[in-house]
């Protein structure tokens, strides 16, 4: 079993709509949770953390932590094109990065 | 501006030839990573250093070294040992050693062809 798993996609939604990034992991001790943009070609850039259950928002972008399911999520509201982008999930335990294969998410204007 | 800084951008590798990526940052990290990145399988760890003068192997170490003799330089060695070296290459930095508050700072990426 992957210790983080996300649906790699494509996922499309219409300009302005709600898009719903999923990702689960499978230790229980993993204790950090991060979500990094990645646009073709370039490297990761960290857009949310956290460590926390519950609801963290920062702008149009709501991170979702679930740890008794082991699930964490990133909500983009008012999704515009320039969010067309492949999102990697990842997990830190044990001081360890541990990173998922990206979900492609694709803005339609 | 601080940062973390990769070269080449693009490198090119004949058989039987080693090959060394640069990474270079001035954000006062103590840890730094060495991941590849191939289509559909995500970010795999090569090597990691978290202080000094040392460094450990990742999932994927075979074929490649690396040396930390400076706080700010983490370069890559690409052996003729790794005979699947077509990849993008990414270094990363985080403060403090563990990561886990800040996440990491990604460099912006060699991409190596085997020629």
């Amino acid at each position: 079993q992957k210790e983080v798993e996300q649906n790699s996609g494509p996922l499309s939604v219409p300009e302005g709509a709600i898009a719903s990034l999923n990702c689960t992991y499978s230790d229980r001790g993993s204790q950090s949770f991060f979500w990094y943009r990645q646009y073709s070609g370039k490297s990761p850039e960290l857009i949310m953390f956290i460590y926390s259950n519950g609801d963290k928002e920062d702008g149009r972008f709501t991170a979702q932590l679930n740890k008794a399911s082991q699930y964490v999520s990133l909500l983009i509201r008012d999704s515009q094109p320039s969010d067309s982008a492949t999102y990697l999930c990842a997990v830190v335990r044990s001081s360890q990065f541990y990173f998922g294969t990206g979900t492609s998410l694709t803005v339609i204007p | 501006d601080g940062g973390i800084t990769q070269s080449p951008k693009y490198l090119f590798r004949k058989e039987g030839q080693n090959v060394t990526l640069s990474c270079e940052q001035n954000l006062n990290h103590d840890a730094m990573y060495w991941y590849r990145q191939d289509p559909g399988q995500g970010l795999r760890l090569i090597y990691y250093s978290q202080i000094v003068n040392d460094f450990q192997k990742g999932d994927i170490a075979e074929g490649y070294s690396v040396s930390r003799e400076k706080k700010e330089s983490f370069p890559l060695t690409v052996t003729s040992a790794q005979k699947n070296p077509t990849a993008f290459y990414l270094c990363a930095s985080s403060l403090p050693r563990t990561g886990v508050n800040y996440g990491y700072t990604f460099g912006s990426g060699t991409r190596l062809t085997v020629v």
